[in-house]
């Protein structure tokens, strides 16, 4: 069983829709990361969250840390949307170090 | 802002060469970590380093070695390249420490093909 594990796998959806992207986690130490990663690479953070719910333009990011489960929404949703979505959990390494563990990503297509 | 830059873009190399890659940060961030990404498996943590001359294991640790002599830099060796080591290479760095808020940083990657 995967530590992190996203749903769906890949969305498509319509200009204007709302989106939701799922997160389940069975390791980490309440900390959770939203990326968005764009076609050619790039990795840029969008959230990072311990608790309750945060708002940034159309997105959303909600955090249930006794369920180990984070949402991810995108309202009115548009093209330039497309991306490939990954959740991480902040985790400690064997020499105590702070690192990501990922899930596998959710690739959004957002059509005109 | 935080620049992490990475020696190439794309690569092809052949089988059994020996590969570097490079990554550089400028934002003195004491830990650096390589990555690569596949299809369906998201990023795989290859190795990281949490101090100069400090490397520790990651995931998928078999085939690759790590060098970093200076804070700035990170390398990831493959000694003898196989074409299952096609990837997107990632690299990415974090500051140290317990009181600050913890994100790692990427760079733009390299998407390596091994013929």
């Amino acid at each position: 069983k995967n530590e992190v594990e996203q749903s769906p796998q890949n969305l498509t959806a319509q200009e204007g829709e709302f989106i939701t992207i799922n997160c389940s986690y069975s390791v980490g130490i309440s900390a959770l990361h939203w990326l968005q990663q764009h076609p050619g690479g790039g990795i840029v953070s969008l959230f990072m969250l311990s608790s309750g719910k945060k708002k940034h333009g159309r997105l959303i990011a909600t955090i249930n840390i006794q369920e180990k489960h984070s949402s991810l929404h995108i309202t009115a949703s548009h093209p330039r949307d497309s991306a490939v979505y990954i959740c991480a959990v902040l985790t400690i390494s064997s020499g105590s170090a702070r690192q990501l563990t990922f899930g596998s990503g959710t690739q959004l297509t957002v059509l005109p | 802002d935080v620049k992490v830059t990475q020696s190439s873009r794309y690569l092809v190399k052949r089988t059994g060469e020996k590969v570097f890659l490079e990554c550089v940060q400028d934002m003195d961030h004491e830990n650096m970590f390589w990555y690569r990404q596949d299809p369906g498996l998201g990023l795989r943590l290859i190795y990281f380093s949490y101090d100069v001359k400090m490397k520790e294991k990651g995931d998928i640790p078999e085939g690759y070695s790590v060098s970093r002599e200076k804070k700035e830099r990170f390398s990831l060796i493959l000694e003898s390249a196989s074409t299952n080591q096609t990837s997107m290479y990632l690299c990415a760095s974090s500051p140290g420490g317990w009181g600050v808020r913890y994100e790692q940083y990427f760079g733009p990657g390299t998407r390596l093909t091994v013929t």
